[in-house]
């Protein structure tokens, strides 16, 4: 089945590591979104890409990397400079000409130990 | 700059309509969103109305759009405790490639 499969599901940090959260996409969509999800906060843009090779930051970038070297992936690194990591985080992928026609992965949500 | 803006929580009994508001600022929106959340999972497009439609019905859904006071609103018919998730509005902000703007959510609960 055509989707988008986050991995893990849960993820724990220790303090001053780097973690990698996981995205994969068969959808043959061309743009692929990272969202952070708080409680009551809604869903604020970490990092966009439109095509490979090539990203914007969104919102609130400070702290994450990310890479797209395939179409199908887009990985998101939470660095240990990001000091308030414990969130849900969501990627999505879009038609890019339509890129309000958002489909999400199921999420991961990362805890601090 | 951009806000979208909800109510945070609509509680309603099963069988009733449910109507869940959403006001934007931006003028220049070309497509606006609902989506729904169900508890511990990702976000699912549920609807779109393009800025130039005042309705969009779709089964249960009903979407009215006022652009005069940038005013969205999403009617679920025949209300079902299936439905009870978080509900978000989003705006694209031009009609070429967008990113969204998504409210903080509205937690509908529905009761037997």
């Amino acid at each position: 089945d055509g989707g988008i499969t986050q991995s893990p599901k849960y993820l724990f940090r220790k303090e001053g590591q780097n973690v990698t959260l996981s995205c994969e996409q068969n959808l043959n969509h061309d743009a692929m979104y990272w969202y952070r999800q708080d409680p009551g906060q809604g869903l604020r843009l970490i990092y966009y890409s439109q095509i490979v090779n090539d990203f914007q930051k969104g919102d609130i970038a400070e702290g994450y990397s990310v890479s797209r070297e395939k179409k199908e992936s887009f990985p998101l690194t939470v660095t240990s400079a990001q000091k308030n990591p414990t969130a849900f985080y969501l990627c999505a992928s879009s038609i890019e000409s339509r890129g309000g026609d958002q489909y999400f992965g199921a999420g991961t949500r990362l805890s601090v130990l | 700059g951009e806000d979208v803006e909800q109510s945070l929580f609509l509680s309603v009994r099963e069988g009733d309509s449910s109507v869940i508001n959403c006001t934007y600022t931006d003028s220049s929106s070309t497509y606006l969103y609902w989506y729904k959340q169900e508890p511990g999972a990702g976000l699912q497009l549920l609807t779109y109305i393009f800025s130039n439609m005042d309705m969009k019905q779709d089964q249960r859904l009903t979407v009215l759009l006022n652009k005069k006071d940038k005013h969205l609103s999403l009617r679920i018919a025949d209300t079902q405790t299936g439905d009870s998730a978080i509900y978000f509005c989003a705006e694209a902000m031009n009609s070429g490639y967008s990113t969204l703007t998504f409210g903080k959510g509205t937690m509908l609960l529905v009761s037997p």
